[in-house]
């Protein structure tokens, strides 16, 4: 089956520690996203990425890193100075030329 | 900057009454209008979108949208309330070609 796939699906870290998320799409999709979601904001971005081995910062980038060196693989990583990093995040991707982008179950990422 | 704002966080309805969820949007450039679907837990779903042509979309699950220039609207509409359209709507404009602007959400709770 094609489709976004991320990992894992509850995540639970503490305070002053780094954690990865995972996002990886079989669509052949050219570009990929993350998005943070907290209640009654919607979705912001984070970061975005084009093509392989670029990106750019979307809306809150600051405190988060990611890295595309797979055109179907885009990590996202939590880092410490994130200030509150608690939320849902979620993946999306979408082919090169179209409009519609297609999302992931998501992760929810709790800092205790 | 083109951006979009959903009317009501939350709205509550009957089973078989008619849903209603308002979006406006502001965009200096002919908009690309979608709405997205998200159940508990879960990632976001496409509707439905806008780009050019027919300014009456129908989208799946019996939902549609009129894009109405003349009043920056693009709201979306079902003519009958089922208990599994309970769950949280997005409404998003494109911001180029690779971006999307959220709104902040609406929540439908579907009364027996």
């Amino acid at each position: 089956d094609g489709g976004i796939t991320q990992s894992p699906k509850y995540l639970f870290r503490k305070e002053g520690q780094n954690v990865t998320l995972s996002c990886e799409q079989n669509l052949n999709h050219d570009a990929m996203y993350w998005y943070r979601q907290d209640p009654g904001q919607g979705l912001r971005l984070i970061y975005y990425s084009q093509i392989v081995n670029d990106f750019q910062k979307g809306d809150i980038a600051e405190g988060y890193s990611v890295s595309r060196e797979k055109k179907e693989s885009f990590p996202l990583t939590v880092t410490s100075a994130q200030k509150n990093p608690t939320a849902f995040y979620l993946c999306a991707s979408k082919r090169g030329g179209t409009d519609t982008q297609y999302f992931g179950p998501g992760t929810r990422l709790t800092v205790l | 900057a083109q951006s979009v704002t959903q009317l009501g966080s939350h709205v509550s309805v009957s089973e078989g009454a008619l849903v209603l969820l308002r979006c406006n949007y502001s965009s200096s450039v002919p908009p690309y209008l979608f709405w997205y679907v998200q159940y508990p837990n879960q990632g976001l779903q496409l509707l439905l979108k806008y780009t050019t042509g027919a300014t009456l979309v129908k989208g799946i699950n019996g939902f549609e949208a009129e894009f109405k220039k003349s009043e920056t609207s693009f709201h979306l509409t079902k003519p009958s309330a089922h208990m599994s359209d309970a769950a949280e709507y997005f409404c998003a404009v494109s911001v180029n070609d690779y971006k999307l602007s959220f709104g902040a959400g609406t929540t439908v709770t579907v009364r027996a």
